[in-house]
């Protein structure tokens, strides 16, 4: 089935423990991009890959970090966890950039 | 710089009527349009898109949108709503040649469909 995968679906985690969301497509797309969900805001790009190695920050980078060494996995890395970086999280993947989104089953993530 | 704007959080419509959910959008050179909703403990799911010709979109579960270029709107519509379209939508779009992959995402408008 063509879908992609995030874990963990919930994490609860402490100010400052470095922490890592995988996501992983097995559709061979190109593009691949975090969001984050908050209420009122609607969805904020973090950041996006457009190609394996080639990543660029989206409108709220701050706090956080991506790697694509691999087509199919785009990890976002928090190093220092904060607060307001409580959120759900979403993985998504295209074809093409003039193709829609494929989107994961999101991560809610609660920073104490 | 690109922006969407979706102006009402939510709209409400009885079963059986036509429903409208506005979108409007600013970008720099042609924009590439798309819808999503979002059920209740899930992730987006991709409706339909608009890149270019035809102004009126067909998409899935019966879901249309029109775009309209002076009034740089992007508006989704359904002639017969089911209680079961009740849900969150989203309007995205991404400029032509905006060089990024920037991919914008409006508020969201919550969909309440009454039985």
């Amino acid at each position: 089935e063509a879908q992609v995968t995030q874990n963990p679906r919930y994490l609860i985690t402490v100010t400052g423990k470095k922490l890592t969301v995988t996501c992983s497509q097995n559709m061979n797309h190109e593009y691949m991009s975090w969001y984050r969900q908050d209420p009122g805001l609607g969805l904020r790009q973090i950041y996006y890959s457009m190609n394996v190695e080639v990543t660029d920050k989206g409108d709220v980078p701050e706090g956080y970090k991506v790697s694509r060494k691999e087509k199919r996995n785009f990890p976002l890395i928090l190093e220092s966890p904060s607060p307001n970086q409580t959120s759900l999280y979403f993985c998504a993947s295209s074809v093409a950039i003039s193709e829609g989104y494929t989107f994961g089953s999101g991560t809610r993530l609660t920073v104490v | 710089a690109q922006s969407v704007a979706q102006p009402e959080d939510q709209v409400n419509v009885a079963e059986g009527n036509p429903l409208t959910v506005k979108c409007t959008y600013s970008v720099s050179g042609n924009p590439y349009l798309f819808w999503y909703v979002q059920y209740p403990n899930r992730g987006l799911q991709f409706l339909l898109k608009y890149i270019t010709g035809d102004n009126l979109v067909k998409g899935s579960y019966g879901f249309e949108a029109e775009f309209n270029k002076s009034q740089t709107s992007f508006h989704l519509k359904k002639p017969s709503a089911l209680v079961s379209d009740s849900a969150l939508y989203f309007c995205a779009v991404r400029g032509e040649g905006s060089g990024t992959y920037k991919y914008i995402f409006g508020t969201g408008t919550r969909l309440k469909v009454l039985a």
